[in-house]
């Protein structure tokens, strides 16, 4: 069964870099068809899809944070990351990874979340 | 600011039906598959329908979806109060070549 688990610093300061890990179990990150997703939340809002990458590498941005916004992906580890740099305080969230399944672009499984707080 | 609108609230006494709209245009909907997630609060959300109508395994069959043109609809018949979450549609949009959610609606059972 494939399980996904975020993994990071809960608390960044302003103008810093958010950086998470996700770690996925039961499955390789580099299977054909797949892709591998970060989504935020901020606390009473909605889902906000933030990027993915595939596992031919290609990679993809919401247009709202694309030039702060890198995706990684390490097969050794059968990890991905997400960096975020000039954090503000808009950035605070819960933040999800998650499967993209690249032939119709459903979401499933998902991480539990990590909630991630900007503030000095 | 999401590109797809759904009711902000809908609600119905229990063992009725509610239905939730998901209004996109042709870049996103008109032209890709759209999926359904369930989230209750402090948890992640959960993948309900995909391919416009499909059921995942255990996803009871009072749920169900469907797709219009431009817009896409959750239908959750048999209304129970462990119904009672957000629910969010989802879908790529070819012009942005991203994700995207709607809005979220939260399900009352009265």
């Amino acid at each position: 069964q494939l399980q996904l688990q975020e993994s990071g610093p809960g608390l960044v300061k302003p103008s810093d870099t958010l950086s998470l890990t996700c770690t996925v179990s039961g499955g390789s990150i580099s299977i054909s068809g797949y892709c591998w997703a970060w989504i935020r939340q901020p606390a009473g809002k909605g889902l906000e899809w933030i990027a993915i990458i595939c596992h031919n590498g290609m990679t993809y941005f919401n247009p709202s944070v694309k030039s702060r916004v890198t995706i990684s992906a390490d097969t050794s580890n059968n990890q991905f990351s997400l960096r975020l740099t000039s954090v503000t305080a808009a950035d605070t969230a819960v933040y999800y990874c998650a499967r993209h399944v690249s032939y119709s672009d459903w979401i499933d499984p998902w991480g539990q979340g990590t909630l991630v707080t900007v503030s000095s | 600011q999401s590109v797809l609108t759904q009711p902000p609230s809908v609600s119905a006494a229990p063992g009725q039906k509610v239905t939730i709209s998901c209004s996109g245009s042709s870049s996103n909907i008109g032209d890709k598959y759209v999926s359904w997630y369930q989230q209750f609060p402090g948890t992640a959300p959960k993948l309900l329908i995909y391919d416009n109508n499909k059921r995942p395994s255990g996803i009871p069959d009072r749920f169900s979806g469907s797709k219009s043109d431009t817009s896409a609809t959750l239908g959750i018949t048999g209304l129970q109060t462990g119904d009672e979450a957000d629910y969010y549609c989802g879908t790529w949009d070819t012009s942005l070549s991203a994700g995207v959610f709607g809005t979220g609606t939260k399900v009352t059972v009265l």
